[in-house]
């Protein structure tokens, strides 16, 4: 069964970094595209990066509210997507989740950014 | 990015009631392939999403056959065929045909 497990969460203040990881298992890991997806505190679901394959050249894509401030990445060798969050607002609280193309999801890690 | 419409926000119902949700794109989410993927999701209180409906109507394995998905094109429906108390929470239609993944704004289904 596909397994996705979020970690590195926590509490940062404003304009601070945070990187955080998503393990993955159950399936092909170099394969598949994977997302970050969050979602704000009593709000919807948003994608926020996106990265492709290797023979997409891991191709990276991001919405507009965090481009140029976050980078997305992954390790084929360890099944592992990262999400590298630089110069953090307050408005990027929330909990964020890893996913293959929204059916398989993780528990989330929650990010708080907070003077 | 497609945007997906989803009516309504809110729904009220009693056990065993029947109830439906509607997702409409703004564009087809047929792939070149043949395809539609468009998916259901339930996020219950305090809990991450889970996939109920995936490629428009097929039930994700251990979802209650009260479940059920259908459409084409640019119109699709989750409906729920009698309702029961642990059905509460707020579901999301997702679509995975044309990068990025987006979302609807949820439906959020209350039991009176």
């Amino acid at each position: 069964a596909v397994q996705l497990v979020e970690s590195g969460g926590g509490l940062v203040q404003p304009k601070e970094s945070l990187k955080i990881s998503c393990a993955a298992s159950g399936f092909t890991f170099s394969n598949a595209a994977m997302y970050w997806v969050r979602q704000a505190p009593g709000k919807g679901l948003e994608w926020v990066a996106r990265i492709r394959t290797k023979p997409n050249n891991y191709a990276t894509y991001y919405a507009d509210s965090v481009k140029g401030r976050f980078t997305i990445s992954r390790d084929d060798s360890k099944s592992m997507v990262y999400l590298q969050m630089d110069n953090l607002k307050t408005e990027d609280t929330a909990m964020y989740y890893c996913t293959v193309n929204g059916e398989d999801w993780g528990q989330g890690v929650m990010v708080t950014v907070s003077s | 990015d497609v945007v997906l419409t989803q009516t309504p926000p809110t729904l009220s119902a009693t056990i065993g009631q029947s109830v439906s949700i509607s997702c409409r794109s703004s564009q087809s989410l047929l792939h070149s392939n043949g395809n539609t993927y468009l998916n259901w999701l339930l996020q219950r209180p305090g809990q991450p999403p889970q996939l109920l409906i995936y490629l428009v109507s097929r039930l994700e394995s251990g979802v209650p056959n009260r479940f059920s998905g259908s459409g084409s094109g640019t119109d699709f429906t989750l409906k729920i065929s009698g309702v029961e108390a642990e059905d509460l929470g707020v579901y999301y239609c997702v679509q995975s045909t044309h990068a990025p993944l987006t979302f609807g704004s949820g439906t959020k289904l209350e039991i009176k």
